[in-house]
């Protein structure tokens, strides 16, 4: 059974820290998705990525297939970027989600 | 765009209540889902359906029923509504075609539902 573990579960930052939220599941995948949450609730795809880095904006992700690991770093970190990281693994059809890293950047 | 649309955005019921919870896209997504949302939990996936006339269950299906309509609404329906049922519901949809390779999904805005 692919299980999805997330760390931390809670960050408090200072604006323009550097931010990593980790990622780790337990079986082969087509994918790792990164999600965003607002605290008004909804959620919005961040990145899809199956190798490698992407990077958009001050959002970068990385992904270790070997080591079944997944990254979400944030560089010059801002009040707005305060939202729960979801990320979550699976194939094209079904996905298992991590239960969220709740972020809080502080001016 | 209105993307994905869910209705209504809060509910309270009693229990043994019934509701119908609707969900429409207007991205032309053949994949549909239904997930719900707890505390310290990660999303659940309750039922999904890959294309029009397709459903199947998900990770936690007991108390609930789905209909596909027609390729733009998936609806989720509560027949018996249980306190163990209050949750955020969220409906998301992707495209899946061959040749695009993997799509993120779009989600809703979800349903905060209660049940006394």
């Amino acid at each position: 059974k692919n299980e999805v573990e997330q760390s931390p579960q809670n960050l408090t930052a200072q604006e323009g820290e550097f931010i990593t939220i980790n990622c780790s599941y337990s079986v082969g995948i087509s994918a790792l998705h990164w999600l965003q949450q607002h605290p008004g609730g909804g959620i919005v795809s961040l990145f899809m990525l199956s190798s490698g880095k992407k990077k958009h904006g001050r959002l970068i992700a990385t992904i270790n297939i070997q080591e079944k690991h997944s990254s979400l770093h944030i560089t010059a970190s801002h009040p707005r970027d305060s939202a729960v990281y979801i990320c979550a693994s699976g194939g094209y059809n079904k996905l298992i989600f991590g239960a969220g890293t709740r972020l809080a950047v502080h001016p | 765009n209105a993307g994905v649309t869910q209705t209504p955005k809060f509910q309270v019921l009693k229990t043994g209540q019934s509701m119908t919870l609707q969900c429409a896209q207007d991205m032309n997504h053949n994949s549909m889902y239904w997930y719900r949302q707890d505390p310290g939990m990660g999303l659940r996936l309750i039922y999904y359906s890959a294309s029009e006339g397709t459903t199947d269950k998900g990770e936690v299906p007991n108390g609930y029923n789905v209909s596909r309509l027609n390729k733009r609404e998936f609806s989720l329906r509560l027949e018996s509504a249980a306190p163990s049922q209050t949750s955020v519901y969220f409906c998301a949809s992707k495209i899946l075609r061959g040749g695009l390779g993997n799509q993120p999904q779009h989600f809703g805005d979800g349903t905060r539902l209660s049940i006394l």
